[in-house]
């Protein structure tokens, strides 16, 4: 069974501090996708990037970066520079495909997420 | 390009009456999906569609809970009867296909609170 891990359950920091947040994740599959999605406090997840399990290039994005490693199953995502429009809660997920007696699919496992708060 | 849609935003019930929400994907969205979001988790998912049928419901308490989506466009998804438990926040999302690779494109949620 697919689990993803996110061990900071909270994280505050100064407006302009770096934050990474740590993503840990298993599964038995050598085909696999992460993803991390932002949830600032109006609520609706926002899609930030997907990683598939045979790109292990690290990639930035303006202020994001993802630290990809397979060898520790672990996808950390880094904030350069944080803003207060960076407070969100953050979710690492786990994306596998699946095949059933009648039906197949894909099944995204979430993490419980990193509340990042950002002060001014 | 409109996002997912769902209605309603906010529903109060008290525990043992039914409720029903219900959700617009992006259109030409094929794939459609459920989650339950209780407070402080990650979402989880309930049902899985593909056009109007099930792809996955392995996760949905049957004895309850309940979804369609009969025209292969919008769902709803409706819990009889609630309990407490139930209070969440429940999430819809569409995405182009069924495969890992596609992201999901979620709407804003029905927060429900059972009384």
């Amino acid at each position: 069974a697919q689990k993803v891990t996110q061990a900071q359950t909270e994280i505050s920091v100064v407006e302009k501090e770096d934050v990474t947040l740590d993503c840990v994740y298993e599964t038995r599959d050598t085909t696999y996708y992460l993803f991390w999605y932002k949830q600032p406090p109006s609520g609706e997840l926002v899609f930030l990037i997907r990683r598939n399990s045979f790109d292990e290039q690290n990639e930035i994005s303006g202020r994001y970066s993802w630290n990809f490693q397979k060898s520790t199953s672990s996808f950390n995502f880094t904030i350069t520079a944080s803003q207060v429009v960076d407070s969100a809660v953050y979710f690492c997920a786990l994306s596998e495909a699946f095949y059933g007696e009648e039906t197949s699919g894909s099944r995204l496992t979430f993490g419980e997420g990193t509340q990042l708060t950002v002060n001014p | 390009e409109a996002g997912v849609a769902q209605s309603p935003r906010y529903k109060i019930i008290e525990k043992r009456q039914s409720v029903a929400f219900w959700c617009n994907p992006i259109s030409g969205h094929a794939t459609l999906y459920w989650y339950q979001q209780i407070l402080g988790q990650g979402p989880k998912l309930l049902i899985q569609f593909q056009n109007n049928g099930v792809v996955d419901d392995s996760q949905l308490p049957k004895d309850r809970f309940s979804a369609e989506r009969l025209k292969g466009v919008d769902s709803t998804l409706k819990i009889q009867p609630a309990k407490l438990e139930d209070s969440a926040v429940y999430l819809c999302a569409s995405s182009l296909r069924k495969s890992s690779y596609n992201e999901q494109f979620f709407g804003p949620g029905t927060r429900l609170t059972v009384l």
